[in-house]
């Protein structure tokens, strides 16, 4: 596609279920990050897939947040036994590697 | 101290008058830097990028790098009421680590 695509663009979830967030890359793109943003805050780093390197998961804020990125390509953030505090919104990002990032849409997350 | 902080504004600036951005950040590997302008309800769009000292134009606006002082500013010349956004700084930590990081953005208001 001609742009980062993240799916669903909207999720409401109850408290303690579980959650996928996906994120299409731009083709080619080597390098792909997820971030998230709180209401009226900045954004939070949460991990970065570079080619077949090992992820950087540094940002995940606890063992309930994990990342795949398959062939490559796609990407699914997983979020288990979500908490009111996972209410944001969950944006990918993805580069051809010359650190240039560009932004999907973002995916707006509500847990209630 | 926060890796890379920004004044949060709001930052209101008359239309036609130079708007001025600024940005600090702490790590001195910090290689590459970006101006990213965000519209309330949108995702982050890049609109500057830059990796040497001095100043780089494109256009109405203009980065400022001084990696001594370790800042980054932009500017944006004949302001619009177009430019009225949140406007954040990213830095790549460089030497390896591709983890772009962000400060928590400037709240700029163009006012006719």
């Amino acid at each position: 596609g001609a742009g980062v695509s993240q799916s669903p663009s909207n999720k409401v979830t109850e408290k303690g279920k579980d959650v996928e967030l996906r994120c299409d890359p731009i083709s080619g793109h080597t390098a792909l990050y997820w971030y998230r943003q709180s209401l009226g805050q900045g954004l939070e780093f949460l991990i970065y897939f570079q080619g077949n390197s090992a992820p950087d998961k540094s940002g995940l804020p606890s063992d309930r947040f994990s990342a795949e990125r398959t062939g490559g390509s796609v990407s699914t953030l997983t979020i288990q036994r979500t908490q009111q505090e996972d209410s944001a919104v969950y944006l990918c990002a993805s580069s051809p590697g010359t650190h240039v990032a560009m932004f999907g849409q973002g995916t707006r997350l509500t847990v209630v | 101290q926060k890796e890379v902080e920004q004044n949060s504004g709001p930052l209101s600036v008359p239309e036609g008058a130079i708007a001025s951005l600024n940005c600090t950040y702490s790590d001195r590997v910090s290689q590459s830097f970006f101006w990213y302008r965000q519209y309330s309800g949108k995702s982050p769009e890049l609109i500057m990028s830059i990796y040497s000292n001095g100043d780089k134009e494109d256009g109405r606006f203009t980065a400022q790098l001084n990696k001594a002082s370790q800042y980054v500013s932009l500017l944006i010349r004949d302001s619009q009421p177009s430019d009225s956004a949140t406007y954040l700084c990213a830095v790549n930590a460089g030497a390896g680590n591709e983890k772009l990081t962000f400060g928590t953005g400037t709240r700029l208001t163009i006012i006719p």
